[in-house]
């Protein structure tokens, strides 16, 4: 079954950068969509198709793919972000896959 | 505005059965390939089912395949999931969500607010 690797958490203060990683053995052409969720709450679609951003997602989230990385960027970090970050893709085979999720905390 | 609204979580005994629904609104619900997720306390998002937009396709996830059964009522705007033989560790939040596509992939642009089923005697 395809697997989704992404570390179990990340923190970065107010106003930096944050960077979440998803790595797989080899997405092949398989797309990477990215989830915020909050405690309590529905996930949130932030980024769609490595790189698309949904309308009412701010700029500040950036997703990016490269060989078997793929990346969540939040510039301007603020308070509200802390949350979990989950990538997925669609296997043909597996049907949805998501990572392990990663927790954002801000400093 | 687009809804999802899941409904039927509650306490089952191990062996037991349950049957979740998840009411739409919002969009046109036959046009849509929906599925089921869910999160056990403390843990990640598992994908668990979906079904075409008609009744004519379905795809399990091993954990539940032969236990847990999708289905839809597009003249009701309605999802559902057959939960048989339930187990311990089907202990968890189930949301339904509705998929994108594009790109040769699936996504999730839309899930409801989810519904707990506690599998415990």
């Amino acid at each position: 079954s395809f697997v989704l690797t992404q570390p179990p958490s990340v923190s970065a203060a107010p106003g930096t950068t944050a960077t979440i990683t998803c790595g797989a053995d080899n997405f092949g052409i398989k797309t990477v969509h990215w989830y915020r969720e909050k405690p309590g709450q529905a996930p949130v679609l932030v980024i769609h198709s490595d790189i698309e951003r949904p309308s009412g997602i701010p700029e500040r989230f950036s997703g990016f793919k490269s060989g078997n990385t793929a990346t969540l960027t939040i510039t301007g970090v603020e308070a509200g972000d802390e949350a979990d970050y989950y990538c997925q893709v669609w296997d043909g085979s597996s049907g949805g896959v998501f990572g392990g999720g990663t927790k954002l905390t801000v400093l | 505005q687009v809804q999802l609204v899941e409904t039927g979580g509650g306490l089952v005994k191990p062996g037991g059965s349950l049957r979740l629904s998840c009411a739409a609104s919002g969009f046109s619900f036959s046009g849509h390939y929906m599925s089921w997720i869910r999160q056990a306390p403390g843990k990640g998002l598992e994908w668990l089912s979906y079904i075409g937009s008609g009744t004519d396709y379905t795809s399990y996830a091993d954990s539940v395949k032969g236990r847990f059964t999708i289905s839809r009522d597009n003249a009701q705007n309605s999802l559902y999931l057959q939960m048989n033989s339930l187990r311990a560790d089907d202990t968890a939040v189930y949301f339904c969500a509705r998929h994108k596509r594009g790109y040769g992939s699936y996504w999730f642009d839309r899930w409801g607010q989810g519904t707990l089923v506690t599998v415990s005697s």
